[in-house]
């Protein structure tokens, strides 16, 4: 079973569209983060947390906002999305060791 | 914003050879330095976290190397199998917990 989740895996969607990318976790870890991925340019972080409702920008959250109203979950949400934020993103938790868990990404595709 | 740089970018390593790549990081205001595996189609994995200056780690074939007086890592793998082919990245955690990625060294072995 995997530990870190993420819904949809693959987004294909429109200029100007709202878009909201979840993140589970079953691990029990108080912090969680956002990257995104693009080629040729490493993780990028975007908005992390350590505990509910705690929210923290990152190194691009400009045109993203998040939400974590329980511990289990951190959603992403894009208010009105750009081509430029088709990457791939994800969503890692951090045990008490500074260990990070990646979920398995999510694809997005904005036309 | 710290600069985390890794090279080489690619390398190429014959089956049963050892090799070892590279991080470089900011030294200042530094808490951590981590080492992840990441093979196409799946999400990073964690390796390593170091902390302290001269900190070594190991887990099988590969290790790592800490020197948060200069600002680097090292990451080597002692006979290359086939199974090794992935990128490996560094990331750089300050005492902010601000964490930054390097773009990664993608690792190919060749039979």
């Amino acid at each position: 079973d995997a530990d870190v989740t993420q819904t949809p895996r693959n987004r294909i969607t429109k200029t100007g569209k709202r878009i909201m990318l979840e993140c589970s976790q079953t691990k029990g870890h108080d912090r969680m983060y956002w990257y995104r991925q693009d080629p040729g340019l490493g993780l990028r972080l975007i908005y992390y947390s350590f505990d509910v409702k705690d929210i923290n920008k990152g190194e691009i959250s400009d045109g993203y906002s998040v939400s974590r109203q329980a511990q289990a979950k951190f959603s992403l949400s894009l208010e009105s999305a750009i081509p430029n934020q088709t990457a791939l993103y994800f969503c890692a938790t951090c045990n008490s060791y500074n260990e990070q868990f990646f979920g398995p990404g999510t694809r997005l595709t904005v036309l | 914003i710290l600069n985390v740089e890794q090279s080489p970018q690619s390398l190429h390593v014959q089956e049963g050879d050892s090799t070892n790549f590279t991080c470089s990081f900011p030294s200042s205001n530094f808490y951590a330095l981590h080492w992840y595996r990441w093979e196409t189609a799946k999400s990073p994995e964690a390796l390593f976290v170091m902390t302290l200056n001269g900190d070594e780690k190991k887990k099988g074939r590969i290790s790592a190397t800490l020197n948060t007086k200069e600002g680097y890592s090292y990451l080597y793998i002692k006979g290359s199998q086939p199974e090794d082919s992935a990128t490996y990245l560094c990331a750089s955690r300050n005492r902010d917990d601000k964490i930054i990625f390097g773009k990664g060294t993608r690792l190919h072995i060749l039979p």
